[in-house]
């Protein structure tokens, strides 16, 4: 099992280009997320996904979209890139769970390194 | 104010010291309370998790969880090099259509030889 792949690991963009970054999973999980990291600012929630055909938004959705393309992939775009983008994204993976004793432990990439010029 | 507090760090430690890695929160909700490791330009990987007030041990590993306070540690005993990475700690509850993940912003630890 690879687990959580991402691509790519690194880009540079100059302001105004758009790029699509891909996710995919391999564990059957029904739910994805995509994160940033940047300093000081822990992982923060831009997209998820809960299941096959939902999107929803998080903490910081400004300036991108996603979409999830079936249960394994799921892809987040930036439309037209800004220096403020510049960060680490990761994609995580959960199973749904309703039932009590659930956690819901993520499974990360590795991420991307995106730099924005 | 952010949901979740962390010690920022950075925190260095001889080899073989007792680490203290700390969050509070201040949302009632999390009902679950996690630490992730990050190596560095790695994804993060979960260490431990916890559901109740109390401890949790795991190895070197203490979890612990205080809901009066709204308070977690991590305890790592007898630390080594091989611990020399970012802790973040994580909290999970419902959130729209799905359970969601609440991070810290990382304490960076490292174990010197």
């Amino acid at each position: 099992n690879a687990g959580v792949t991402q691509t790519p690991k690194f880009q540079v963009l100059k302001t105004g280009q758009s790029m699509t970054l891909q996710c995919a999973q391999d564990m059957n999980h029904n739910s994805m997320y995509w994160y940033r990291q940047d300093p000081g600012m822990g992982l923060r929630l831009i997209y998820y996904s809960a299941s096959e055909g939902t999107t929803d938004k998080g903490e910081v959705p400004n300036g991108y979209n996603v979409s999830r393309l079936n249960k394994r992939e799921f892809s987040l775009r930036l439309e037209s890139a800004a220096p403020s983008q510049t960060s680490v994204y990761f994609c995580a993976s959960s199973d749904v769970g309703y039932e009590r004793g659930f956690y819901n432990e993520q499974f990360f990439g590795p991420g991307t390194r995106l730099t924005v010029l | 104010q952010k949901e979740v507090e962390q010690d920022p760090g950075p925190l260095s430690v001889p080899e073989g010291a007792i680490v203290s890695l700390n969050c509070t929160y201040s949302n009632s909700a999390f009902q679950y309370f996690m630490w992730y490791r990050q190596y560095s330009r790695k994804g993060p990987e979960l260490l431990m998790y916890t559901y109740s007030s109390g401890n949790k041990e795991d190895g070197r590993f203490t979890a612990q969880v205080d809901k009066s306070s709204k308070y977690i540690s991590l305890f790592i005993r007898d630390s080594q090099p091989s611990d020399s990475a970012t802790y973040l700690c994580a909290m999970s509850a419902w959130a729209g259509s799905a359970r969601q993940l609440t991070f810290g912003s990382g304490t960076q630890l490292t174990v010197l030889p």
